[in-house]
């Protein structure tokens, strides 16, 4: 059963401290996605990769944000210095790069930022 | 720009009646449209997808959206709400970004909640 594996699912830190959240994309897609949810903005796109490459990370900020894919089967997203406004949840989805195709979500990556 | 959006942040509905959740959306090109569900403490899920195709797209668990141009709007319904429909609901549409490929634009959700 293919899926979109996160970790770690829930994380409580430190105002300062740095995270970082994991992704592995299902097999064979070309395509990630990170995505924040928030009870005041919703869904928000963070950064896109296509065949490894950041193709769109104009959602995230950029003095303390960081994505990247050192490889094919991982993502990451990094945040340093957190802040208590990061508190959120974060998804990562992978696809096939279509226009047409579904994006396949993983189960989240909880943030809470004390 | 494509965009989507969802009116009526929450939606009540008795079970066995018909839900109703609207979307509309803003594109100057013929978009591909999509409803995605997210049940608690859990990612989304596809529901079903419009691509040009048939403007009547049935999808999971019993759900179906209409696609109509005069109106603009990819409304999803189902005839009969059962309990474990209780979940937020996503309309979104894609577009094509510098590149290559896509991205999703989400709506603001619906929180659908089944009462008995």
């Amino acid at each position: 059963d293919a899926r979109v594996t996160q970790t770690p699912r829930h994380k409580v830190t430190e105002m300062g401290q740095e995270v970082t959240m994991r992704c592995q994309p299902i097999l064979g897609h070309n395509t990630v996605f990170w995505y924040r949810q928030t009870m005041m903005q919703g869904l928000e796109l963070l950064a896109y990769f296509r065949n490894r490459a950041p193709l769109d990370d104009s959602g995230m900020p950029k003095d303390r944000f960081s994505a990247e894919m050192p490889d094919a089967t991982l993502a990451t997203l990094k945040i340093q210095p957190s802040e208590p406004r990061d508190s959120a949840v974060y998804f990562c989805a992978s696809g096939f790069g279509t226009s047409t195709g579904e994006l396949f979500f993983g189960e989240g990556s909880r943030l809470t930022v004390l | 720009a494509q965009s989507v959006t969802q009116l009526g942040s929450h939606v009540s509905v008795s079970e066995g009646a018909l839900v109703l959740l609207r979307c509309n959306y803003s594109s100057s090109v013929p978009p591909y449209l999509f409803w995605y569900v997210q049940y608690p403490n859990q990612g989304l899920q596809l529901l079903l997808k419009y691509t040009s195709a048939a403007t009547l797209v049935k999808g999971i668990n019993g759900f179906e959206a209409e696609f109509k141009k005069s109106e603009t709007s990819f409304h999803l319904t189902k005839p009969s709400a059962h309990m474990s429909d209780a979940a937020e609901y996503f309309c979104a549409v894609s577009r094509s970004i510098t590149g290559g490929g896509n991205k999703l634009t989400f709506g603001t959700g619906t929180q659908l909640k089944v009462e008995l």
